[in-house]
């Protein structure tokens, strides 16, 4: 069965420091997908970020950039130079890919990201 | 812009009234979904349903019943609400696919059952 971690429960830095959310995940399958949502104070999820698993490319999208790292199992999420608006609940999560099933995703448990001005 | 709208944004409940939960989304996607949030769980999936009529079970469906009449509008039922079902409701929505497209949630609907 699939899964998804995020040790990391709870972070707090100060502004304008890099911070960096953890997200470990399980799964039997070659194919799958991984994403990254944030959850603002005003409570809907927003979409940031999908990666297949043939793609180990990592990513920047201006102060953002995610690393994946199959050998590791890990698909980590970086904030540089962190902004208040940064604050917020941050989830990892995973699609298995294959038949019905495979449009499901699995949540990990979220990092609550506070940034302190 | 996709959106994905809930009937309620707060609701208050007694145990053992049966509760709708409404949600509808306005991209003709295929796919709809029910979720439970609490602290430190992350998202739970409660039902999924990738066409009209048709829904598979998520985590935890039990004590949770679902409708899906028009490909716009997905409800979820509790049909004797207890306490411990007081959270936060997210709906989503997505094309249908191998798991490539991303969901798009609704506000959410915190519920409390007293």
């Amino acid at each position: 069965a699939q899964k998804v971690t995020q040790a990391q429960t709870e972070i707090s830095v100060v502004e304008k420091e890099d911070v960096t959310l953890d997200c470990v995940y399980e799964t039997r399958d070659t194919t799958y997908y991984l994403f990254w949502y944030k959850q603002p104070p005003s409570g809907e999820l927003v979409f940031l970020i999908r990666r297949n698993s043939f793609d180990e490319q990592n990513e920047i999208s201006g102060r953002y950039s995610w690393n994946f790292q199959k050998s590791t199992s890990s698909f980590n999420f970086t904030i540089t130079a962190s902004q208040v608006v940064d604050s917020a609940v941050y989830f990892c999560a995973l699609s298995e890919g294959v038949g019905n099933a495979g449009n499901m995703l699995t949540f990990g448990g979220g990092t609550r990201l506070m940034v302190k001005p | 812009d996709v959106k994905v709208t809930q009937s309620s944004r707060y609701l208050v409940k007694r145990t053992g009234e049966k509760v709708f939960l409404e949600c509808v989304q306005d991209m003709d996607h295929e796919n709809m979904f029910w979720y439970r949030q609490d602290p430190g769980l992350g998202l739970r999936l409660i039902y999924f349903s990738y066409d009209v009529k048709m829904k598979e079970k998520g985590d935890i469906p039990e004590g949770y019943s679902v409708s899906r009449e028009k490909k716009e509008r997905f409800s979820l039922i509790l049909e004797s609400a207890s306490t411990n079902q007081t959270s936060m409701y997210l709906c989503a929505s997505s094309f249908f696919g191998t798991g490539y497209y991303e969901q798009y949630f609704g506000p959410g609907t915190r519920l409390t059952v007293t």
